[in-house]
This record gives C-alpha cells, sequence and structure tokens, in this order.
C-alpha cells in the first residue's frame, strides 16, 4: 500500500450534519483525489488537488468542499449531509499527472 | 465528454474457462486506458495500463481504436481472479490524471 490512511473508516450522520473526511498520505505525492463509489455507478471523481491549495471540481462535486493545506493531506468536507450522499469515499494520490493512482481504504458514510 | 461503459455487471465464468471483460469508451481525443481490480477485503489498485502492453496475472488488454474498446482477457480464470473489475480512461483534458471510470464488472470464478 502507498501509506494512503483514510479517517474515520465509518460514519453515521444525521441529515443537515456537516462531515469531514481526512485523506493522510506519506508518499509526498503531487495529485490527491476524493471518489466516490456507489453501485451502479463505479467511481465518480468529486475533487482532485493538483497541489497545495490548488483543487479543481470533478464529476459530482456539488455539496461538498475540499481543502489541501499541506501535501499530505487532503480534506473532504460534505456542508450539510443528505440522504444521497451516503457511499463509500475513496481518497486516492499519484505522483505525476499521467501516473497510476494508488488508493485509501475507503470511509463508509451513512447519512439518515 | 469522456465516457466508459461496461455492460456486463457481472460475469460467471468455471474456473479454467477464459475471460473476457469488455469495456467500451467515448473520448475525442487520444485516449490512456486503464483497468483496476478491487479484491474482497482490499483497496482499489491497478492492473494493467494499454501503454505498458504488460500482462499482469495472466491478464492482457488490446486498444482498440476502430472499435474504441479496451476488453481485458485471460485464456483461463483461476479462482483468485473473482473480484471486481473496472475499466477506466484518462483524457487528460486540463491536467490532474483525471480518471473517468466505468460502472464495473464482478468476476465470480466457481469451481
Amino acid at each position: 500500500d502507498a501509506g494512503i490512511t483514510q479517517s474515520p473508516r465509518h460514519k453515521v450522520t444525521e441529515t443537515g450534519t456537516p462531515v469531514t473526511l481526512r485523506c493522510h498520505q506519506t508518499e509526498n505525492h503531487r495529485y490527491m483525489y476524493w471518489y466516490r463509489q456507489d453501485p451502479g455507478h463505479g467511481l465518480r471523481l468529486i475533487h482532485y488537488s493538483y497541489g497545495v491549495k490548488d483543487t479543481d471540481k470533478g464529476e459530482v462535486s456539488d455539496g461538498y468542499s475540499v481543502s489541501r493545506s499541506k501535501t499530505e493531506d487532503f480534506l473532504l468536507t460534505l456542508e450539510s449531509a443528505t440522504s444521497s450522499q451516503t457511499s463509500v469515499y475513496f481518497c486516492a494520490t499519484s505522483p505525476a499527472g499521467d501516473y497510476e493512482q494508488y488508493f485509501g481504504p475507503g470511509t463508509r458514510l451513512t447519512v439518515t | 465528454a469522456q465516457r466508459v461503459t461496461q455492460p456486463e455487471k457481472l460475469l460467471s465464468v468455471f474456473k479454467g474457462a477464459p475471460v473476457e471483460l469488455k469495456c467500451n469508451y467515448s473520448y475525442s481525443g487520444s485516449p490512456e486506458l486503464f483497468w483496476y481490480v478491487q479484491y474482497s477485503r482490499q483497496r482499489l489498485q491497478l492492473l494493467l495500463r494499454h501503454i505498458s502492453r504488460e500482462s499482469i496475472k495472466g491478464f492482457t488488454a488490446d486498444l482498440n481504436k476502430g472499435e474504441t474498446s479496451f476488453h481485458l482477457k485471460k485464456p483461463f480464470a483461476q479462482e483468485e481472479d473473482s473480484a471486481m473489475y473496472y475499466c477506466a480512461l484518462n483524457g487528460l483534458t486540463g491536467g490532474g490524471n483525471k480518471l473517468t471510470f466505468g460502472t464495473g464488472t464482478q468476476l465470480k470464478v466457481e469451481l
């Protein structure tokens, strides 16, 4: 594994509450990504980062925000969680723009 | 827009039988294609990418630009091949190695 951890690994929260998921890497990779995995949809990119403080939107960014204040951490925030955001969230990192992506173990989020 | 289609949600084969997981893509430029695999209770990991032209764990995949396909093949399925397989495309638009994934195919190898 590429030294990628995610916290928490499981979380149950109520509709309307803010939630922050953390991705931490020890590989000094420049690129970091947040995906969500849903049955019938595969993995969909939420946001990604190409450097400290440099982020951009992915395919399904509505309702999500991200921050990257240092190389090793990439935070995903659900401003006001909704049931449609119940999913498994994966973080990934990559050393370069055209290189393999390495995935974290995932966070299972349930919004009730 | 780029799109990846994996038409089969579930593919069940017997051990020793040939395997073909289908992947078709839509992209106007020159694509870079990948196969990622997720074994039970393990992380998603790269299986192979078309530019390396490698054979990993007996799997191969050839990019067919005419048919816009990148099917994954293995001549003889093994029980340990049971997993979820995702085809992914890197359109390299706007930088950042943004992957577009297909919906995945669950491969089940039966004894």
